[in-house]
């Protein structure tokens, strides 16, 4: 049990899909973040939310939709997504003001055709 | 913005033995924190060594320590008697100590090293 868990682990869509990443934290933090990782490139922040209020949007596209309805749950949702946006989604969690380590999930490896 | 870099792609160690993943950074704060995380096979990043820059003192977390030189901005990663386990790609990670002094800030990455343990 790694105290964050990711689903689905793989994703595969068409560009008219929509679909939903799914992040659960079971560790009591009340920061969780999106990270896109892609081959040959550094882990790019994309969302970050405290207290379930987002804080950080690093000039993400809007096809990426983030949702966190409470402390322990984060969500990314997708739509009409294009080829370059295949990667590895991670989720990450941090106990806000103690600049504790990140916990992180396994991801999602997803891939757009 | 900070940038985290990380000159060695790739990395090849005979088990036992020593190796050193190099990272440097550039920032204009005086406080920070500094990472370095491993990725194996499952994916899952797993922290293996945090530095707060304002300690002087080099970080060292069993077979794993760090040689922090903030007036250079390097912050390089020492695995000694290295096992199989080990191999892994590395990441080395920045993070501000953000406005309140902890706040919600993400990590910097850099691209990461590949290392390979030879048995």
């Amino acid at each position: 049990e790694t105290g964050v868990t990711q689903t689905p682990r793989h994703l595969v869509m068409g560009m008219t899909n929509k679909k939903s990443l799914k992040c659960e934290q079971h560790l009591g933090h009340n920061a969780m973040y999106w990270y896109k990782q892609s081959a040959k490139k550094p882990l790019e922040l994309m969302f970050v939310y405290s207290l379930e209020e987002r804080v950080e949007n690093n000039s993400v596209p809007s096809r990426f939709s983030p949702e966190c309805p409470n402390s322990s749950h984060l969500f990314l949702h997708l739509h009409t997504l294009q080829p370059e946006d295949s990667a590895l989604y991670l989720c990450a969690s941090s106990q806000d003001g103690t600049n504790e380590k990140l916990f992180f999930g396994s991801g999602t490896q997803l891939s757009v055709l | 913005a900070q940038t985290v870099t990380q000159s060695q792609p790739e990395m090849s160690v005979q088990e036992a033995e020593t190796v050193t993943l190099s990272c440097t950074y550039d920032t204009s704060e005086s406080d920070y924190y500094l990472f370095w995380y491993k990725q194996p096979p499952s994916r899952q990043m797993i922290l293996v060594i945090r530095q707060e820059a304002y300690k002087q003192q080099n970080a060292t977390e069993n077979r794993f320590s760090v040689n922090f030189q903030k007036a250079a901005k390097s912050f390089s990663l020492k695995i000694s008697d290295s096992q199989l386990g080990d191999a892994a790609m590395y990441f080395c990670a920045y993070r501000s100590p953000g406005p309140s002094g902890g706040g919600a800030d993400g990590l910097t990455f850099g691209k990461g090293t590949h290392l390979i343990i030879q048995p």
